[in-house]
């Protein structure tokens, strides 16, 4: 099993580029997760899914925009990146039943912007 | 709004001694799930330990254990016989037990930086 794989692993942007972060899940996991990591602040809900076509709003939203058409999938868009937005982005699964068991996550993604 | 505080940036321990990481908690809730996560330079998250909030007995993982004290909301994790490997970032993390639309998110604190020295 692949288990969390995130892609791409590093990338630099320029001011007011925009990207996609793929997140991807082979565990029929229904839960999914956004988080941001930055110096001093630990890990920081961006935004979340609870199951296919549904998102939602975690503790930093602004700026980001997410989808998940397909349960194994939970893309991270930023429309209009910023230098804020410098950090590394882990991506996180979790079994709706299975919430004693914490997370599995993804490798991150660092992203540098410009 | 459940919070986790960790108010050691770094800590620093010798080989083979024995190093305590702190962490406390705020929450409202009687059903809910603590976890350590170490994060090492590769960057990938995880899992050390966990604990059940309604298990009085604490969890221990072979050289890693906790000490969960409910009334006071603390969630300390004790590495024994510290080895080069533990160095690394560690957070501690709160996970509610009541299924509502939030998908049960876990919440960390700000981690503690753990150095081993010879």
């Amino acid at each position: 099993n692949a288990g969390v794989t995130q892609t791409p692993k590093f990338r630099v942007l320029k001011t007011g580029q925009s990207m996609t972060l793929l997140c991807a899940q082979d565990m029929n996991h229904e839960y999914m997760y956004w988080y941001r990591q930055d110096p001093g602040m630990g890990l920081r809900l961006i935004h979340y899914s609870v199951g296919e076509g549904t998102t939602a709003k975690g503790e930093v939203p602004d700026g980001y925009n997410v989808s998940r058409l397909k349960k194994q999938n939970f893309l991270l868009g930023l429309e209009s990146a910023a230098p804020s937005q410098t950090s590394v982005y882990f991506c996180a699964s979790s079994h709706r039943r299975a919430i004693n068991y914490g997370y599995t996550f993804g490798s991150g993604t660092r992203l540098t912007v410009v | 709004a459940q919070t986790v505080t960790q108010s050691q940036p770094e800590m620093s321990v010798q080989e083979a001694e024995t190093v305590t990481l702190s962490c406390t908690y705020d929450t409202s809730e009687s059903d809910y799930y603590l976890f350590w996560y170490k994060q090492p330079p590769s960057r990938q998250m995880i899992l050390v330990i966990r604990q059940e909030a309604y298990k009085q007995q604490n969890a221990t993982e072979n050289r890693f254990s906790v000490n969960f004290q409910k009334a006071a909301k603390s969630f300390s994790l004790k590495i024994s016989d510290s080895q080069l490997g533990d160095a690394a970032m560690y957070f501690c993390a709160y996970r509610s037990g009541v299924f509502t639309g939030t998908a049960s998110k876990l919440t960390f604190g700000t981690g503690t930086r753990l150095q081993v020295t010879l």
